[in-house]
């Protein structure tokens, strides 16, 4: 257990919709990463906060947004949701004392389906 | 140009032999860090071991090691006597300046390892 939660662990949802998806890092730590696993993109980086502030972006589509709350749980909204946004969705979390530096503590992923 | 390379997209060993996964890098930074993570058929990705630019030392955890070749910019993972658990993809990334507590990875596209009894 990497101490990384996400929920919810599966969503199946129709195209043209929103969905959230939630992600409380390790304790201590502050950076939360947001990646899309799919089979003919690999890992994707979408998007990076620290501490409540957006640090680096990635592949990010328009229809994706993120934010990272005070309590530095964080979420990804993905909306007008087509057929290709069907993916794994991982959260990861560092920047604390745990563990080794800058090492990626993922979380169990999001499995999105797209109908 | 890739930074990451992971040139064998398969690979297939014996229980309790060992085996080498390929991981090539680029950068021109001096300071950086590779990592190697595991993900099994369950989706969760794993984090198995780190090496820094500036280790003296090829990085060792349990069965693993990293066999750190700065010359030729590769750090391939050794597994060593393989279980048929180890069965899963395996991804190279790599970090690019200084340690900072937050930076950001590449990663490579990942080699699929299949352990048979």
């Amino acid at each position: 257990d990497s101490g990384v939660t996400q929920t919810p662990k599966h969503l199946i949802t129709a195209t043209g919709q929103r969905v959230t998806l939630r992600c409380s890092p390790r304790s201590g730590d502050l950076s939360v990463y947001w990646y899309q696993q799919s089979l003919d993109q690999g890992l994707q980086f979408l998007i990076q906060y620290y501490n409540g502030e957006e640090r680096a972006k990635g592949n990010i589509l328009e229809r994706f947004s993120a934010q990272q709350f005070p309590d530095l749980h964080s979420e990804l909204n993905l909306s007008s949701l087509e057929l290709g946004d069907s993916a794994l969705y991982f959260c990861a979390s560092t920047g604390g004392l745990a563990g080794v530096p800058d090492t990626q503590y993922f979380g169990p992923g999001t499995r999105l389906t797209v109908l | 140009a890739q930074k990451i390379t992971q040139t064998q997209p398969g690979m297939f060993v014996q229980e309790k032999e060992a085996v080498t996964l390929d991981c090539t890098y680029d950068t021109s930074d001096p300071s950086y860090g590779l990592f190697w993570y595991k993900q099994p058929s369950s989706g969760e990705m794993i984090f198995l071991i780190y090496q820094g630019s500036y280790d003296q030392q090829n990085a060792t955890e349990g069965r693993y090691s990293l066999n750190f070749q700065k010359a030729r910019k590769s750090a391939n993972l050794v597994i060593s006597a393989s279980q048929l658990g180890d069965s899963a993809m395996y991804f190279c990334a790599m970090r690019e300046g200084p340690r900072s507590g937050y930076s950001t990875l590449t990663f490579g596209k990942g080699t699929m390892l299949l352990v048979s009894p």
